[in-house]
């Protein structure tokens, strides 16, 4: 149990274009997802928490408007990097939790290259 | 505030070596989680062990051990007679509270060779 996918697995955009990642939990309702950027050989940096049915809640440095999270059912919550530019090339992970009090699920993460 | 410590970048070992990853952890609260995950070369983090701060048992799963001590604030992860696949980047991460905001290590690259 307690499967998160995500899709696309890597991406290849051209600068300036948007793409959209998809993070699905497959076997259990996910009120609250996590959407983090991990950089070659650093840490994973948490950008936003998404609450099913609310607005996203952003880490202090990332900007809403260029990464555009929806939680639009307890089981999909998508991320937009809109405008991409090389610097966002990165791996997406995200994370899907029954709640706030509920341990996080990881999925695979999304390889981004913005050429 | 939390923080998690991961003072070694990267350890290399010889196979069948026993390795250590240390982690040191800061937290005001007396209710917390502490996790272990792999990262191995695919990217796909692997859950290894949570412990919540009310258990300082010690834990064994095969060949992986953790050494939770609170009066150093430190949950140490080992691994007994280390494979070639176990290489990978290892890292301990802190949820506050019971909730599940998770604050990671910077994280320790383990490389064993044969």
């Amino acid at each position: 149990g307690a499967v998160v996918s995500q899709h696309p697995s890597w991406v290849i955009c051209k600068s300036g274009t948007s793409v959209k990642i998809e993070c699905r939990s497959l076997d259990f309702q996910a009120t609250t997802m996590f959407w983090y950027r991990q950089f070659p050989k650093q840490s994973l940096m948490l950008m936003a928490t998404s609450n099913e049915g609310s607005k996203a809640t952003y880490e202090q440095g990332v900007e809403k408007d260029k990464f555009l999270i929806n939680h639009a059912s307890l089981t999909l919550s998508t991320l937009t990097v809109t405008s991409a530019h090389p610097e966002d090339s990165s791996f997406y992970i995200c994370s899907a939790s029954q709640g706030e009090h509920y341990e996080q699920y990881f999925g695979p993460g999304t390889r981004l290259t913005v050429t | 505030a939390q923080k998690v410590t991961q003072a070694q970048t990267e350890i290399s070992v010889v196979e069948k070596e026993d390795v250590t990853l240390d982690c040191v952890y800061e937290t005001r609260d007396t209710t917390y989680y502490l996790f272990w995950y792999k990262q191995p070369p695919s990217g796909e983090l692997v859950f290894l062990i949570r412990r919540n701060s009310f258990d300082e048992q010690n834990e064994i799963s095969g060949r992986y051990s953790w050494n939770f001590q609170k009066s150093t604030s430190s949950f140490n992860f080992t691994i007994t007679a280390s494979q070639v696949v176990d290489s990978a980047v290892y890292f301990c991460a802190l949820s506050e509270g019971g909730y599940s905001t998770l604050t990671f290590g910077k994280g320790t690259m383990l490389l064993v060779s044969p």
